[in-house]
């Protein structure tokens, strides 16, 4: 497809089970971003790739998150003993560039995200 | 810091204009401008780097104040398309990510 995929498009778990969710960005974006969405409230970020690895993972909110971009394209999230406070819609984002700097070519690219609810 | 956006609703009467207003208290390098619809993805409208430079894309603008680290978005002659939710993300120094502000939830009515 032309834009970012992720999947699953929606997710229920029990508390205490582990998650993967999938983001495949689109084809030759080096960046690629992770954002979380609780209802009402903007995106907050999680985590930042260039290529395969993660230049700033500042934003997760503890250890049981984690996220993977093993070859530079497809990344995976994944939640660890998921808690009921983990529930929101999980946006990935792809960029040609950083979104900073002179070069900023501006535009994230989302994907239309991974709804998560914890029970 | 999350941006600070006002207001956090408004409602228009199709051909009304709207502004939308986005403040920080860091430095900013740039502030971007995306708009959503319920149920999908953010969309990108524009960006502004510091320089206090304003973009435009038909009826919609926005202009960047870096001295007082605030941005508006303009909407001119609304039209119902332009319904949904409008975040300013802001970008600092060598910080590859953006901070979304809470939103600003549109709607307009025919």
């Amino acid at each position: 497809g032309a834009g970012v995929s992720q999947t699953p498009s929606n997710k229920v778990t029990e508390k205490g089970k582990y998650v993967e969710l999938r983001c495949d960005p689109i084809s030759g974006h080096t960046a690629l971003y992770w954002y979380r969405q609780s209802l009402g409230q903007g995106p907050e970020f999680l985590i930042y790739f260039q290529g395969t690895g993660a230049a700033d993972d500042s934003g997760l909110p503890n250890d049981r998150f984690f996220a993977v971009r093993p070859e530079g394209s497809v990344s995976t999230l994944k939640i660890q003993r998921t808690e009921r406070g983990d529930s929101a819609v999980y946006l990935c984002a792809s960029s040609p560039l950083g979104t900073s700097g002179r070069r900023n070519t501006g535009e994230l690219f989302f994907g239309e995200g991974s709804r998560l609810t914890v029970l | 810091q999350q941006p600070v956006q006002s207001p956090q609703a408004v409602i228009l009467r199709e051909g009304e204009d709207a502004v939308i207003n986005c403040s920080s208290s860091k430095a900013l390098y740039s502030v971007h401008w995306y708009r959503q619809k319920h149920g999908e993805a953010p969309v990108f409208l524009m960006i502004l780097l510091k320089g206090g430079e304003q973009k435009g894309h038909e009826k919609i603008s926005a202009s960047f104040n870096e001295k007082k680290q605030q941005s508006s978005l303009y909407l001119t002659a609304s039209q119902l398309s332009y319904s949904g939710t409008y975040f300013c993300g802001t970008a600092s120094g060598s910080a590859r990510q953006l901070t979304f502000g809470s939103g600003t939830q549109l709607t307009v009515l025919p």
